[in-house]
């Protein structure tokens, strides 16, 4: 079955260090999201890239959506306290809306 | 204001006794979904229902059930809890349209079984 990945698994950076997360799918997606969770929450939606190639960016975090549609990033740079948590990508499954999670980059900044 | 809103946020249940998780929403969202978030893992999709329609995945076990009586309110139930059932359950809706739809997630029911 289709399945969605992401490394690194763990991240520990110091404070004001860049971060990236990668996320590679089985599958060509028509778009992709991403999520963040912070410890003991739930994942909130941060962005969703629909076009090939695509780069966005909010602030200090950039993604990217690969020229395949099978890939995508997402790049913190001089990552903060406030960053920490749990990033998801997050496809839908081949022709449906149901979206498999990828299987998380888990961040810890180092003050 | 919570737009997706569960309870109760903590559960703990004795091994065997069924449960019920409630989950309502005010965003008039047409898709409702129930997630199993274990430690250190991601959001593992049990089932949804996209207006009336129940559609299980294909691995989830039928100690797990679950009711949408109306748009705004779904249930998650588990008839018999195991040790291994002790999750957070996430439930969560979107709107089907367009090219893509955004998930809004509920702050999660933390079950416990002893």
């Amino acid at each position: 079955g289709q399945q969605v990945m992401q490394i690194p698994q763990y991240q520990h950076v110091q404070e004001g260090e860049d971060f990236t997360t990668y996320c590679n799918s089985s599958t060509t997606l028509s778009n992709i999201q991403w999520y963040k969770q912070r410890p003991g929450g739930h994942p909130v939606f941060l962005i969703q890239l629909v076009k090939s190639g695509e780069v966005k960016k909010q602030k200090r975090l950039t993604f990217q959506f690969g020229e395949a549609k099978k890939n995508s990033s997402l790049h913190i740079t001089a990552t903060q306290t406030t960053d920490v948590g749990t990033y998801f990508c997050a496809g839908p499954t081949s022709g449906t809306y149901k979206y498999i999670f990828g299987t998380g980059t888990r961040l810890k900044v180092l003050a | 204001d919570a737009m997706v809103i569960q309870n109760p946020r903590y559960q703990v249940t004795q091994f065997g006794k069924p449960v019920t998780l409630s989950c309502s929403q005010t965003l008039n969202h047409n898709v409702m979904y129930w997630y199993q978030q274990k430690s250190s893992q991601a959001p593992k999709l049990l089932f949804h229902y996209y207006d009336k329609d129940f559609n299980n995945e294909a691995d989830t076990p039928d100690n797990f059930q679950s009711r949408r009586p109306n748009t705004s309110f779904c249930f998650l139930d588990i008839r018999s809890p195991g040790l291994g059932d002790a999750a957070m359950y996430l439930c969560a809706t979107s709107r089907v349209g367009g090219s893509g739809n955004t998930i809004y997630f509920g702050e999660g029911s933390w079950l416990t079984v002893v």
